[in-house]
């Protein structure tokens, strides 16, 4: 089983500012089969990136994504006040698929 | 809009069974992989299982293997998920997800609301 480790953890950040999460992998990701969503308070997950670096349809292009390999990044790069979530990135390439723990991008 | 309404979520004792269905609608079910994932209460996701579009192949994750069962019925659009011998763990809201294609390895590019299953005594 591939396992994600997202860090950091909580990420604290005012409006306007750059977000930076990262997501390793314990394994090589297949064909860059990497996905992130998002997660706001009470909601369903949202997906935002998929294919490490395709955004989901309707996902503004403040958020982008890279990486390969074992290593994948997400960038908000203006967080606007309805980006405060949290964050989880997804293997898709090797079963069984796995999520990561999440990334809380919090209000500072 | 793509519709997914998942239902048969509830209280259910250690041990026994429960079975989850996620109503499909607005686009062609049979073209599309369909995933469950969970979150238990205040924690993060969990995959639990996933079904190509033809139903020909499935997966399931190691904590659940054995003890649920995912199917499809394209005639119907739904999707279930037969849950036994369940365990205070499997408490959780179980997502009815759809993937970006019809193969299962897809992201899940639109997800229901979910239900909540609570097991307990």
């Amino acid at each position: 089983e591939i396992v994600l480790t997202q860090s950091p953890g909580t990420l604290s950040l005012s409006p306007g500012e750059r977000a930076t999460l990262s997501c390793r992998a314990s394994q090589s990701v297949s064909n860059t089969y990497l996905a992130w969503y998002q997660q706001r308070p009470g909601q369903a997950p949202r997906l935002l990136i998929y294919g490490a670096s395709s955004r989901a349809t309707g996902i503004p292009d403040r958020f982008s994504s890279s990486g390969s390999g074992t290593d994948f990044t997400l960038t908000i790069s203006r967080l606007e006040p309805e980006d405060f979530a949290v964050y989880y990135c997804q293997q898709y390439g090797s079963s069984p698929w796995t999520f990561g723990q999440g990334t809380k991008v919090e209000i500072k | 809009e793509v519709q997914l309404l998942e239902s048969g979520g509830g209280l259910v004792q250690p041990g026994g069974s429960l079975r989850l269905s996620c109503a499909a609608s607005v686009f062609t079910f049979s073209n599309y992989a369909m995933s469950w994932v969970r979150q238990a209460p205040g924690k993060g996701l969990e995959w639990v299982s996933v079904i190509s579009g033809s139903g020909d192949t499935i997966s399931y994750a190691d904590s659940v293997k054995g003890r649920f069962t995912i199917s499809r019925d394209n005639s119907k659009n739904t999707l279930h998920l037969q849950m036994s011998s369940l365990r205070a763990d499997d408490t959780a809201v179980y997502y009815c997800a759809r993937g970006h294609g019809s193969s299962p390895r897809s992201p899940l590019d639109d997800w229901g609301h979910g239900t909540l299953v609570t097991v307990s005594s």
